[in-house]
């Protein structure tokens, strides 16, 4: 079985300062991976994804992640935090099942993002 | 531009009753599913269906059901209401099984 692991429910940043999010996975199978980003009232919306191809995935608002496979990690991470990415963040694995059949997406419990002034 | 929508957006409703939440999609996807989301847990898949006529129970599918009849719409039924489904309802869909999912706005739902 897939699962996902967020660490840190909530992560508080200063405006300017490098915006660092953990996640990681288990998987028996190669997995596909992604970020989303959740504003108050609002859906989820992608982030950005892995499919496999480079391990060095750049997204959307200046958000990249590194695929590590040898740490079962997917870290979202950016440069520079503004006000605006104050959010909850949720990273998310997509495996096949034993059968071979379905593909089964999987969320980590979150993390709320604070970015103080 | 392609989206999906649900609707209402919120709605409050009584123990017993039974309640539909609508989700529409114009993206013609034929993957499309039903989570809720409540403190502590995360996002939890109800139900999903992978084309017309196809359902599939997901890990939290007690006291709710779908039905597909066309490809743009899953519509989600709670059969008696609850207090315990008091919760916020994702809709998504996706392209491809192994795909991102693209989500709704979502639907707060209170029941009383």
């Amino acid at each position: 079985a897939q699962s996902v692991t967020q660490l840190g429910s909530h992560v508080s940043v200063s405006e300017g300062a490098l915006v660092l999010l953990r996640c990681n996975y288990s998987s028996s199978v190669p997995p596909y991976l992604f970020w989303y980003v959740q504003y108050p009232n609002q859906g989820l919306q992608l982030l950005l994804k892995y499919t496999s191809a480079a391990t060095l995935v750049k997204g959307i608002n200046g958000f990249e992640a590194e695929f590590k496979k040898s740490e079962t990690s997917f870290h979202l991470t950016k440069p520079s935090a503004h006000m605006s990415d104050a959010a909850e963040y949720f990273c998310a694995v997509s495996a096949m099942n034993s059968g071979g059949s379905n593909y089964k997406l999987t969320f980590g419990k979150g993390t709320l993002l604070t970015v103080n002034p | 531009d392609a989206e999906i929508t649900q609707s209402p957006r919120h709605k409050i409703t009584e123990t017993g009753r039974q309640v539909t939440l609508a989700c529409h999609q114009t993206w013609n996807h034929n993957n499309m599913f039903w989570y809720r989301q409540d403190l502590g847990h995360g996002l939890r898949l109800i139900h999903y269906s992978y084309g017309v006529h196809d359902t599939n129970k997901g890990e939290v599918s007690d006291g709710y059901s779908v039905s597909r009849s066309n490809t743009e719409d899953l519509p989600l039924t709670l059969e008696s209401a609850a207090s315990s489904q008091t919760s916020v309802y994702f809709c998504a869909s996706s392209q491809k099984r192994a795909y991102e999912q693209y989500f709704g706005p979502g639907t707060r739902l209170t029941v009383t």
